[in-house]
């Protein structure tokens, strides 16, 4: 059963600073694995979406990394901004067309 | 284009009551999905439509939840009677077609917190 992982729960960052994000995955046997974000009371953003043939992908200040091998994916975040606070989700896809998510980062970024 | 829509978007409803929830995708959309966040855990798959079928309810809890998909369009995802433990944010997703899914992602309603009191 594949299970995802995200470390660390909660962050907190002065503005500027760049962070990573942390999810991993038991199961390698995956279509691809997106990373979403949500804010409270809101539903979730689609940020990044990396296939499972891919290493990495970017959008602006957001940097992806999957290794599918070790099960592992980073969600890299430059120059973090106050805007930036909300919670981190990651989450892959099996065969079964459906999606594992993991807990969760909140992320608090502080002016 | 509008994007997935979910109402209500907050139902407060005492324990025994019938809730209804319903989630309109994005026209043109065959896959619709019901997901669920309860209360420190994880986001959770309940079911898949593929147009008005059901092509995987595997992660519906029990009997006391009823999804349905009538002419492929909107769903609608019934808890009769509702338990205290039903209270969590259920997500409804959806997708053009599978392959869509596996290239592009889901895209996600804003979810309809339910709490159950």
């Amino acid at each position: 059963k594949q299970e995802v992982t995200q470390i660390p729960a909660a962050l907190s960052v002065p503005e500027g600073e760049n962070l990573v994000l942390n999810c991993s995955f038991t199961d390698s046997a995956i279509y691809n694995l997106q990373w979403f974000r949500q804010d409270p009371g809101k539903g979730l953003t689609s940020l990044l979406l990396i296939q499972s043939s891919q290493r990495e992908q970017t959008s602006g200040r957001l940097n992806a990394s999957l290794d599918k091998s070790s099960g592992r994916s980073t969600l890299y975040i430059a120059a973090s901004q106050p805007g930036d606070s909300a919670t981190y989700l990651c989450a892959v896809k099996t065969g079964a067309n459906n999606l594992f998510f993991g807990t969760g980062t909140r992320l608090t970024v502080i002016p | 284009e509008a994007g997935v829509t979910q109402f209500p978007s907050h139902s407060v409803i005492e324990k025994g009551q019938t809730v209804t929830l319903r989630c309109d995708p994005i026209s043109g959309h065959d896959n619709l999905y019901w997901y669920r966040r309860v209360m420190g855990k994880e986001i959770k798959f309940l079911l898949h439509f593929v147009k008005e079928s059901k092509q995987d309810e595997s992660g519906m809890p029990n009997n006391r939840f009823l999804a349905e998909r009538t002419g492929g369009t909107y769903s609608t995802l019934k808890v009769q009677p509702a338990e205290l433990e039903d209270s969590g944010v259920y997500f409804c997703a959806s997708s053009e077609t599978k392959a869509t899914a596996s290239l592009n992602g889901y895209t996600f309603g804003s979810g309809t917190r339910l709490t159950v009191v």
